[in-house]
């Protein structure tokens, strides 16, 4: 069974930083491209980053472009995001997501998040 | 970045039912013959599950209620018929460009 299981989050200051991570399980973590999918209190889904699976490119929108780092460790099965230079704006639930790939590009499986609040 | 519009923001189906959830995108998705069209069904507490990739494939375990259609700008999310466990919130989302965006979802009630 796969399983995506976040941590890390929690509360910070404006200007702060934060590292969540993600462990994975169920799957061979290092054939998968992997991504971050933030939910915004207004239920809004962002997509953050994406790391592709020996972690040599990695994507990120405009929003978190030069603030967010996405990485992996493919020996231990986990996924990272450090962030820093946080926003009000970044408060979100964070979901960790196996991203496949048919036809499409896809997050087919999910972790249950974990919540950063910005915040003073 | 490409904009993805759902319509509409609500809507309430009898049971046994159809119901029919649009998308527009801003631009056309489409490449090389693929549509880079998914959607994502959320029911409360929980994260978006995958229901349909590449705007018609089903995924694995999803029921066959369930189907997508369309191409270029315009798809559209049908579920048929309607079962209480289908209301939910439902996504769809691109990810022919960089950014990937997702729509601003659809609620589903059930009568």
């Amino acid at each position: 069974e796969v399983m995506l299981v976040e941590s890390g989050g929690g509360l910070v200051k404006p200007g702060g930083s934060l590292k969540l991570s993600c462990a994975a399980s169920g799957f061979t973590f290092s054939s998968y491209a992997m991504s971050w999918v933030r939910q915004t209190p207004e239920k809004r889904l962002e997509w953050v980053a994406t790391i592709s699976s020996g972690g040599s490119y990695t994507y990120y929108p405009d929003s978190v472009k030069g603030r967010f780092t996405i990485s992996r460790d493919n020996a231990k099965n986990t996924l990272y995001l450090q962030m820093s230079s946080l926003r009000s704006e970044d408060t979100a639930m964070y979901y960790c997501a196996r991203q496949g790939y048919g036809s499409s590009y896809y997050f087919d499986y999910w972790g249950q998040g974990t919540t950063l609040t910005v915040s003073s | 970045d490409i904009v993805l519009t759902q319509s509409p923001a609500s809507l309430a189906v009898s049971l046994g039912q159809r119901a029919t959830i649009s998308c527009k995108a801003s631009q056309s998705v489409d490449y090389d013959g693929d549509s880079y069209m998914n959607w994502y069904q959320q029911k409360p507490g929980q994260p978006p599950k995958l229901l349909i990739y590449a705007a018609s494939n089903l995924e694995s375990g999803i029921p066959a209620r369930f189907s997508g259609s369309g191409s270029g700008t315009d798809f559209t999310l049908n579920i048929h018929p309607v079962e209480e466990e289908d209301a939910a919130t439902y996504y769809c989302q691109q990810s022919n460009e960089d950014p990937y965006t997702f729509g601003g979802g659809t609620k589903l009630e059930i009568k």
